[in-house]
C-alpha cells in the first residue's frame, strides 16, 4: 500500500535554529499538507499545499513557517527561527483530492526544541 | 473556537464490549465526518468515515452513527479487541475545503 514517507523521524534541535521537515507524498497525489500535534492534544492543520502553491494556511502557520516542493517528490517544512513551543509531532499528509478523497498521514516528525 | 468536540478523553472497555465515543460538531457547512485511529508512534489512519444524507454507516465491528439535527456522531466498536488500543479522533471537513478539523482525541484502552 502506498506510503507518506516523513524524514527524519526525531529531530532535536536548539531555540532560534531552522529545522526543515521533509516529506515524500504519495506520487499520484496532487494535494499536500503539514499538520501538528502537540504532545496529548489535537492535531491541527497548519497549511494545505497545491498546484505548486499554498492553497489554505491556519493561524499557526505564520512568517517563521514556509512550504515547498524542490523537486516532483519531495515536500518540505520549514521552520526558520524555532520556539519551545514549537515542540510538536508533525504530520505530513497528501490526497489525491480534497479533503474528502481522504488523506493518508505520514508516522510524523518529533520535533523538540530546546 | 473550538469546531469539533470529542469526548470522552479516555476510555477503558473489557475485551468483547462496546466502546463508544462521541463527536459534537457546530459548523453545519461540514459534510464529511472521518474517524481516525492513531497508534503510538504513527501518523492517523482513516477508519471510516460518513456522509451526513446518511444516519449510520457500517464497517466490520466500527460503526458510525449520526445525527444531523443535533449535529452530532458517534462511532461503536462492537467486540472490542486489544488490538483496537490506540488514540481514535473525529473530524470534519466541509466540501472544497482542504483542512481537516480534528477532534481532541480519546484514547482507548481494551482489557484483555
Amino acid at each position: 500500500e502506498p506510503e507518506v514517507t516523513q524524514t527524519p523521524s526525531h529531530q532535536v534541535t536548539q531555540m532560534g535554529q531552522e529545522v526543515i521537515l521533509r516529506c515524500v507524498p504519495i506520487s499520484n497525489h496532487l494535494y499536500f499538507y503539514w499538520y501538528r500535534q502537540i504532545l496529548g492534544q489535537k492535531v491541527e492543520f497548519l497549511v494545505s499545499f497545491y498546484n505548486n502553491e499554498i492553497s489554505e494556511k491556519s493561524e499557526i502557520f505564520d512568517d517563521q513557517f514556509s512550504v515547498e516542493r524542490p523537486d516532483g517528490s519531495n515536500f518540505t517544512l520549514k521552520i526558520r527561527s524555532t520556539k519551545l513551543e514549537d515542540s510538536a509531532m508533525y504530520f505530513c499528509a497528501s490526497s489525491s483530492g480534497t479533503g474528502r478523497d481522504g488523506y493518508t498521514f505520514g508516522s510524523g516528525t518529533r520535533l523538540t526544541v530546546v | 473556537q473550538q469546531q469539533v468536540k470529542q469526548s470522552p478523553q479516555s476510555l477503558i472497555v473489557q475485551k468483547g464490549g462496546i466502546s463508544i465515543i462521541n463527536c459534537a460538531y457546530e459548523n453545519t457547512a461540514f459534510d464529511y465526518f472521518p474517524w481516525y485511529q492513531q497508534f503510538p508512534g504513527k501518523g492517523p489512519a482513516l477508519l471510516i468515515a460518513i456522509r451526513p444524507d446518511v444516519s449510520e454507516k457500517k464497517e466490520g465491528r466500527f460503526t458510525i452513527s449520526f445525527n444531523k439535527s443535533a449535529k452530532q456522531f458517534s462511532l461503536h466498536i462492537m467486540d472490542s479487541q486489544p488490538g483496537d488500543s490506540a488514540t481514535y479522533f473525529c473530524a470534519a471537513i466541509k466540501t472544497g475545503a482542504n483542512n481537516l478539523f480534528f477532534g481532541t482525541g480519546t484514547r482507548l484502552t481494551v482489557i484483555p
